[in-house]
């Protein structure tokens, strides 16, 4: 199956750093990335959607100028997640999903980056 | 709008007893369904998905599912659970093709020997 890469897959810092996360598709051409994020013992909630060459879309609630999407190739999609602050530790998620048009095309999903915030 | 609704928080199953992990959508159309699976600290692997045709569908270790449209439900099995299943298991739901998914709050599913 395909294969989608994240990095780092675990990351401190301190408040009021910004922190990179790149997401990779490593066999194949990811039009449409997303990115998830999930708090302890909860289910993965919708933060963006990125498609290749466009802005991110970002779902109600994502503060779009603190979590920066950046979808430049069609195998690399990073988030940026700027000035963190301990509220922003959560583990993220990154899927990729190849094609487009009518049929879906089922999504891969990345190993996720745990980020701490201190 | 579209919703997930996986009833059972967590799950306790003895080792070789058999399982079902119920998972209930709401959505106008005909949805996409899947079933992952989450082990501490990990990704998600996918278990199993619906698309379309046969509404028993079969997955990856032993898995299977079955969508009961007139029952809003696909609900994931397993006849004979092993203690490596201890996980957490997501159901999640496509709105239209190509979509993101929205998840379930997920069953923590946990193994006695």
């Amino acid at each position: 199956g395909a294969v989608v890469s994240q990095h780092p897959s675990r990351v401190i810092c301190k408040s009021g750093t910004s922190v990179k996360i790149e997401c990779r598709s490593l066999d194949f051409q990811a039009t449409t990335m997303f990115w998830y994020r999930q708090f302890p013992k909860q289910s993965l909630m919708l933060m963006a959607t990125s498609n290749e060459g466009s802005k991110a879309t970002y779902e109600q609630g994502v503060e779009k100028d603190k979590f920066l999407i950046n979808h430049a190739s069609l195998t690399l999609s990073t988030l940026t997640v700027t000035s963190a602050h301990p509220e922003d530790s959560s583990f993220y998620i990154c899927s990729a999903r190849e094609g487009g048009g009518g049929s879906y095309n089922e999504q891969f999903f990345g190993p996720g980056t745990r980020l701490t915030v201190l | 709008a579209q919703s997930v609704t996986q009833p059972d928080i967590h799950i306790t199953v003895s080792e070789g007893a058999s399982l079902e992990l119920r998972c209930n959508y709401s959505y106008g159309a005909t949805p996409y369904l899947f079933w992952y699976v989450q082990s501490p600290g990990q990704g998600l692997q996918l278990l199993l998905k619906y698309f379309s045709g046969d509404t028993l569908v079969q997955g990856i270790k032993g898995f299977e599912a079955e969508f009961k449209r007139s029952q809003s439900s696909f609900n994931l099995r397993k006849p004979s659970v092993h203690w490596s299943d201890a996980a957490e298991y997501f159901c999640a739901v496509g709105r239209q093709a190509g979509t993101a998914l929205i998840f379930g709050k997920g069953t923590t599913l946990s193994v006695s020997s």
